[in-house]
């Protein structure tokens, strides 16, 4: 049962482009929404994360969008670059209890910025 | 600060053999998690140790074990595989963990990818 769906599998955006990558949860239990990118045959890295208090976190280039009522976040990066071109994951996870470190990941979404 | 390394990097097993994956945390960081990743899939949740205790575990069969030593390197093992193990398999450690836990941001190795055969 995958907790958090992520759309679409993959994108392709042009230089300068804004991309969009979403992600949907069902556990209201959750309050903690990284996003990590991952490079070829590199091991993810966090890139940005948010929690439910508020609906959006902007750094750099990239935004987390959240809307608690629907349960979905979503990435945006803006005047994408060549260089932003990997596999993107949204995650989810919930703090106490016996969750210790245990993160809910999507499916992945690869984006392919063309120059 | 040195990160998050795990040996081997590639391997290569036959049906029905065991194979056992290391991991070495970041200095300082105590907990260290197993994630394996597939095409299509995701990460999916292995398990969590901390101090050398396991605290937390996935779905997945009892062929799947892991242990963590008191310098927190830890290591995962995999019985009499199967074509389906067949993944890339993450270790991320992080910081602080403890009783007073706030989830946080994971530190991946570059992963162990395993083929079976």
């Amino acid at each position: 049962q995958q907790q958090v769906k992520q759309s679409p599998q993959s994108l392709i955006v042009q230089k300068g482009g804004i991309s969009i990558i979403n992600c949907a949860y069902e556990n209201t239990a959750f309050d903690y929404f990284p996003w990590y990118q991952q490079f070829p045959g590199k091991g993810p890295a966090l890139l940005i994360a948010i929690r439910p208090d508020v609906s959006e976190k902007k750094e750099g280039r990239f935004t987390i969008s959240f809307n608690k009522s629907a349960k979905q976040f979503s990435l945006h990066i803006m005047d994408s670059q060549p260089g932003d071109s990997a596999t993107y994951f949204c995650a989810a996870s919930m703090s106490g209890g016996n969750n210790f470190n245990k993160f809910y990941f999507g499916s992945g979404t690869k984006l392919n910025v063309k120059p | 600060k040195a990160g998050v390394t795990q040996t081997p990097r590639y391997l290569i097993k036959t049906r029905g053999q065991q194979v056992t994956l290391s991991c070495s945390p970041i200095s300082g960081h105590r907990s260290v998690s197993w994630y394996q990743q597939t095409p299509g899939q995701g990460l999916q949740f292995l398990f969590e140790y901390f101090s050398e205790t396991q605290r937390n575990k996935g779905n997945f069969p009892g062929r799947f074990s892991g242990r963590q030593f008191s310098n927190s390197r830890s290591e995962m093992n995999v019985s009499t595989l199967e074509l389906g193990d067949s993944a890339l398999y993450l270790c991320a450690s992080s910081s602080p963990g403890g009783a007073q836990f706030v989830v946080g941001e994971l530190f991946f190795g570059e992963g162990s990818r395993l083929t079976v055969l």
